[in-house]
């Protein structure tokens, strides 16, 4: 599993207001990722990082931003959390050794 | 739009039979095509993982085919258990770079005993 953990596991936060998860692994993997998972939409790209201070938009990035000052940390902020932003939030990362992603065990986020 | 295709939804097998999910894509430059698998409140786990210039692959009771002139993969669980009853994803990485998976939205598998 690559080593990620992910914090906090459970959040629960009111409209409008800033949240930041936390991503760290310790595989020295360069590739990590953020998937939001929601029912009836399996896993989507929010934004990933191919590198220290490298990162890009995926599918779903509007409302969220990310950080990479170090290699083993992955932070994913919502600015001004909406009740749409109630999902799981996945990290991940990809092992180019074995062709592998790995994921964490997941943040709920509920946002009231 | 969604690159790959899941079927079915859902999937109910008595214990001991046989679970098959299938997967449809569209993009010729995919080169790789993973299995996820799912327990309740957990990340997904890589199960098992083909390439295109293979037809099938095993694994113990789980094996993947693969044909690429249909553009379709597919998981086969052998003698399935009350244990495998999961959600499966399939995905496909492809030509957007930085090994990018695309995932389909995902089969929810309960095997009764």
């Amino acid at each position: 599993d690559a080593g990620i953990t992910q914090s906090p596991r459970h959040k629960v936060t009111e409209t409008g207001t800033p949240v930041t998860l936390r991503c760290h692994q310790t595989e020295n993997h360069r590739y990590m990722y953020w998937y939001r998972q929601d029912p009836g939409h399996g896993l989507r790209l929010i934004h990933y990082s191919y590198g220290v201070k490298d990162t890009d938009k995926g599918e779903v990035s509007d409302g969220y931003s990310v950080s990479r000052s170090k290699t083993e940390d992955f932070l994913l902020t919502l600015e001004s959390a909406t009740s749409s932003q109630t999902s799981v939030y996945f990290c991940a990362t990809w092992d180019s050794s074995t062709d592998t992603q790995y994921f964490g065990p997941g943040t709920r986020l509920t946002v009231l | 739009q969604q690159q790959v295709k899941q079927s079915p939804q859902s999937l109910i097998v008595q214990k001991g039979g046989i679970s098959i999910i299938n997967c449809a894509y569209e993009n010729t430059a995919f080169d790789y095509f993973p299995w996820y698998q799912q327990f309740p409140g957990k990340g997904p786990a890589l199960l098992i993982a083909i390439r295109p210039d293979v037809s099938e692959k095993k694994e113990g009771r789980f094996t993947i085919s693969f044909n690429k002139s249909a553009k379709q993969f597919s998981l086969h669980i052998m003698d399935s258990q009350p244990g495998d009853s999961a959600t499966y994803f399939c995905a496909a990485r492809g030509d957007y770079g930085n090994n990018r998976l695309a995932f389909g939205k995902g089969n929810q598998v309960v095997v009764i005993p």
